[in-house]
């Protein structure tokens, strides 16, 4: 089925370990976004790619970093887990910059 | 900063009720307002779009208006249905990004 995939669904890290969120689509969407959800308070972008070759940085980038590692696939990394970063990651892609969403099913990381 | 609100957090209405979901946001100047449905422990569905230039839009049961001056969109709901209990979000496209309000939970009682 056409979409957006990311891997894992479900992830514990310990305080300190690093690791990585996977996503691809096959929509052959320009425009890529990773998101966090936290209970009552919307999502809040964390790091956005308007192109292939392009990353920029969304609203709470801190303790993030992200690849474009090809038009298909954006990548997530944390590089030394906190508690704070326990939440649900979401990817979104689009195929007009800021227009048309499609939503992966989402991560849950918990941090302890 | 955009901020985007969504009053009330939670509503439960019974079944062949027509549902009204507010969203407010303080800055006039978006691209486009979104909704979004999300299921319990699922991702996000787009629902409707509609563009800065344009008063509503309309998919089957569902109906979103825009009111850029008073900063709100409304999300009418007719005839609501079991199956239509989610939680809704509404987002304004701004500049680079969607800015999310926090969502309103709907259950339709049958």
């Amino acid at each position: 089925n056409a979409g957006v995939t990311q891997t894992p669904k479900f992830q514990v890290l310990k305080t300190g370990q690093s690791m990585t969120l996977q996503c691809a689509q096959d929509m052959n969407h320009n425009s890529m976004y990773w998101y966090r959800q936290d209970p009552g308070m919307g999502l809040r972008l964390i790091y956005y790619s308007a192109s292939e070759g392009t990353t920029d940085k969304g609203e709470v980038p801190n303790g993030y970093n992200v690849s474009r590692l090809n038009k298909r696939e954006f990548s997530l990394r944390l590089e030394s887990a906190a508690p704070s970063q326990t939440s649900v990651y979401f990817c979104a892609s689009s195929d007009r910059f800021n227009y048309g969403y499609t939503f992966g099913s989402g991560t849950r990381l918990t941090v302890v | 900063k955009q901020e985007v609100t969504q009053i009330p957090a939670a509503l439960s209405v019974p079944e062949g009720e027509n549902l009204v979901l507010n969203c407010s946001f303080t800055d006039s100047a978006i691209y486009n307002l979104q909704w979004f449905r999300q299921d319990p422990g699922k991702g996000l569905t787009s629902l409707l779009l509609i563009q800065s230039s344009q008063r509503e839009q309309t998919s089957g049961r569902l109906n979103a208006s825009l009111d850029k001056s008073s900063g709100r969109s409304t999300l009418y709901i007719a005839a609501s249905q079991p199956g239509d209990s989610a939680t809704y979000l509404c987002a304004d496209g701004n500049d680079y990004k969607l800015s999310f309000g926090a969502g309103t939970t709907v259950t339709v009682r049958a």
